[in-house]
């Protein structure tokens, strides 16, 4: 059964530095999402991506955050400069033509 | 504000019983609703789907929707331990465009032996 796949699985970052976090989507889907869950908290959505452009993004979003699809297959997030409150599990979702796919997710911590 | 409410429990239920799940969301133009089951320390794993008023079954899951009242649930029949999770709410408000979803803060369920 096709999945969605990311990488890495654990991410230890210093406060500022840059991080990409990679995402295959399930190879017939056309949207694309990024999920955050802080420990404990509700999974929020950050970003949609579609047809090569960002759809919808939520307040969490700013400038220090993009997203691309530089090849046609994975699906990245880039955080800039990363501040202590961007540790969580970053979550990438994909969808065909109804219900979202969630990948295993990236655990982000920043030091 | 979009909101999703779910109790988060947790909810405690033995072997065999049946386990309900319940959350109500505050757009009411909103049009097709999840529910994903969450291991701890994993990613959302759909479990149901639901666009339309009425019931949906998929096995031991069922799937109940009132739009009128707002209000999702999802029943668990022959309850069994690994359906021991948190169940997450999501809902997908009424957006032109990709589809967000919304998530409620879950409810932890424990299956009792």
């Amino acid at each position: 059964e096709p999945e969605v796949t990311q990488t890495p699985s654990h991410q230890v970052t210093q406060m500022g530095q840059e991080v990409i976090l990679r995402c295959v989507p399930i190879s017939n889907h056309l949207y694309f999402y990024w999920y955050r869950q802080i420990l404990g908290q509700k999974v929020e959505f950050l970003v949609s991506f579609y047809n090569n452009e960002i759809s919808e993004k939520s307040e969490i979003f700013d400038d220090q955050f993009s997203v691309e699809r530089p090849d046609g297959s994975n699906f990245t997030l880039k955080i800039r400069s990363t501040k202590l409150e961007d540790s969580a599990m970053y979550f990438c979702a994909t969808r065909g033509w109804g219900e979202q796919y969630f990948g295993p997710g990236t655990r982000l911590t920043v030091t | 504000q979009k909101e999703v409410e779910q109790n988060s429990g947790p909810l405690s239920v033995p072997e065999g019983a049946i386990a309900s799940l319940n959350c109500t969301y505050s757009d009411r133009g909103s049009q097709s609703f999840f529910w994903y089951r969450q291991y701890s320390g994993k990613s959302p794993e759909l479990i149901m789907f639901i666009y339309s008023n009425g019931d949906k079954e998929d096995g031991r899951f069922t799937a109940q929707l009132n739009k009128a009242s707002q209000y999702v649930s999802l029943l668990i029949r022959d309850s069994q331990p690994s359906d021991s999770a948190t169940y997450l709410c999501a809902v997908n408000p009424l957006t032109q465009g990709a589809q967000k979803l919304v998530f409620g803060q879950g409810t932890r369920l424990t299956i009792n032996p």
